[in-house]
C-alpha cells in the first residue's frame, strides 16, 4: 500500500525557520496537503494544492514541491505553532487518501 | 457557522457494531464529498472512507474494507459510518471531514471527533 514518509520530529527556537518534509512516490502526480493538529484538537488545513494557503492561515506558513518530496516551511516560528503536522495525498490512482505519519514540531 | 458534529461513539465489545453520525451545519452537505478519518491514541491520522456528494461512489481503506459502510442523507445534512466486527485496534477518535473541490479536494472542515472504544 502507498505510504507517505515524514521525519518524526523537528525542534526549533522561536523566530527560527522550521522545515518539515514528506516523501512519496506519487507526489509528482498528486497534490499534497498539510494539516496542523494541536493536542486535543481536530486537524486544521494549512496548505492545499502543494503550495496554496487557505484564508486565515498566517503567511509564515508556506510549502514547496520537488519531485517525490514536499516541504512545509514555517518562518518565524511562534510558540503557538507547536503541534503535530501531517502531510496528505492520494495514491497514484487518485482513489485512496493517505496521511504521512506526522511530524511533531517542538518550539524550544 | 460552518460546522461538523460527530456522535454515536462509545464502548462496544469486540465483534460488535456501531453507527457513527456526522451532522453538518452552516452549509449544504449535498454539495460536498465527505470523509471519515480516525486517530488512535498517540498515533497519526488514518483515512477510513470517502463518499461522493450524491452517495454514488464510496471508497474504503483496504485494511477496513468489508467491515464498514459509509452512507449519507443529504436531506438531513448528515453523514454516517456503520462499523461491524469491531476489533480492539479499531479503538480511536473518528473524525468526519469535508472535502472541498474548490481547494483541490482538501479536507477543509473537520468535526471534533467521536471516541470509539472496543473492549470487553
Amino acid at each position: 500500500s502507498y505510504e507517505l514518509t515524514q521525519s518524526p520530529s523537528v525542534s526549533v527556537s522561536p523566530g527560527q525557520t522550521a522545515r518539515i518534509t514528506c516523501s512519496g512516490d506519487a507526489l509528482p502526480k498528486q497534490y499534497a496537503f498539510w494539516y496542523q493538529q494541536r493536542p486535543g484538537q481536530a486537524p486544521v488545513l494549512v496548505i492545499y494544492k502543494d503550495t496554496e494557503r487557505p484564508s486565515g492561515i498566517p503567511e509564515r506558513f508556506s510549502a514547496s514541491s520537488s519531485g517525490t518530496t514536499v516541504t512545509l516551511t514555517i518562518s518565524g516560528v511562534q510558540a503557538e505553532d507547536e503541534a503535530d503536522y501531517y502531510c496528505q495525498s492520494a495514491d497514484s490512482s487518485g482513489t485512496y487518501w493517505v496521511f504521512g505519519g506526522g511530524t511533531t514540531l517542538t518550539v524550544l | 457557522e460552518v460546522q461538523l458534529v460527530e456522535s454515536g461513539g462509545g464502548l462496544v465489545k469486540p465483534g460488535g457494531s456501531l453507527r457513527l453520525s456526522c451532522a453538518a451545519s452552516g452549509f449544504s452537505l449535498s454539495t460536498y464529498s465527505m470523509n471519515w478519518v480516525r486517530q488512535a491514541a498517540g498515533k497519526g491520522l488514518e483515512w477510513v472512507s470517502s463518499i461522493s456528494s450524491t452517495g454514488d461512489y464510496k471508497y474504503y481503506a483496504d485494511s477496513l474494507k468489508g467491515r464498514l459502510t459509509i452512507s449519507r442523507d443529504n436531506a438531513k445534512n448528515s453523514l454516517f459510518l456503520h462499523m461491524s466486527s469491531l476489533r480492539a485496534e479499531d479503538t480511536a477518535i473518528y473524525y468526519c471531514a469535508r472535502m472541498n473541490y474548490d481547494l483541490s479536494d482538501a479536507f477543509d472542515i473537520w468535526g471534533q471527533g467521536t471516541m470509539v472504544t472496543v473492549s470487553s
